[in-house]
């Protein structure tokens, strides 16, 4: 049974580094062609694709985001990770991880809200 | 980027009728798309896979089908537990894009 969860700081002020783990079971980080991607939301509003990982450490990220990402992963303890710096209000959203196979986002962790105040 | 236009934004259909939402790519993605279902304070649902194929455990009433750049989603007799909003997303190349939603209402 394939499951994620992500976990965060829930409030953190603008212009920290928020960093999200994304626990998950199921699957194994190291098979061949698997991968986990980072999603956010907005309130009200739709998906915005933020980073992936994939099994051989090849990574891709959102150039919207400019250089404020980072996504690692640590297969032995089958997490990965994501690093965004220099928040914002507009970082305000549930965050989502996703495992990457066959072709698309096929599970979803419960999301964790993240909210970017002073 | 490659932009993902999705449509109708919303939709208002009556049970048992046929629903078919739609997303234009900008350029050629081939069968690089996915349809996603999200109900509210619940994380997105895979659909379809590779623009046609049916992820497991979803009903047979969910069809994908693609005409050169255009991707469509059939319900083909809606039921209640369809409503929500539906996304699309491609994968053809990064950034991954998502389409900006349709939401799915019952009349």
């Amino acid at each position: 049974q394939v499951t994620l969860k992500e976990s965060g700081p829930g409030i953190l002020q603008p212009s920290q580094t928020l960093s999200l783990t994304c626990t998950f079971s199921g699957f194994s980080l190291s098979t061949y062609g698997m991968g986990v991607g980072w999603i956010r939301q907005p309130s009200g509003k739709g998906l915005e694709w933020l980073a992936n990982i994939w099994w051989d450490d090849d990574k891709y990220y959102n150039p919207s985001l400019k250089n404020r990402l980072t996504i690692s992963k640590d297969t032995s303890n089958n997490q990965a990770f994501l690093k965004i710096t220099n928040v914002d209000t507009a970082d305000t959203a549930t965050y989502y991880c996703a495992r990457i196979e066959p072709g698309s986002f096929d599970y979803w962790g419960q999301g964790v809200m993240v909210t970017v105040s002073s | 980027d490659i932009q993902m236009t999705q449509s109708p934004a919303s939709l208002s259909a009556s049970l048992e009728e046929i629903v078919t939402i739609t997303c234009q790519a900008s350029q050629d993605i081939g069968n690089w798309l996915a349809w996603y279902q999200q109900k509210p304070g619940k994380s997105p649902q895979l659909l379809i896979h590779s623009a046609t194929s049916l992820a497991d455990g979803i009903p047979s009433r969910f069809s994908g089908s693609r005409s050169g750049t255009q991707y469509s989603l059939k319900i083909s007799r809606l039921q209640v537990e369809d409503t929500g909003i539906y996304y699309c997303l491609q994968r053809y190349s990064n950034p991954w894009t998502f389409g900006g939603g349709t939401k799915l209402e019952l009349k």
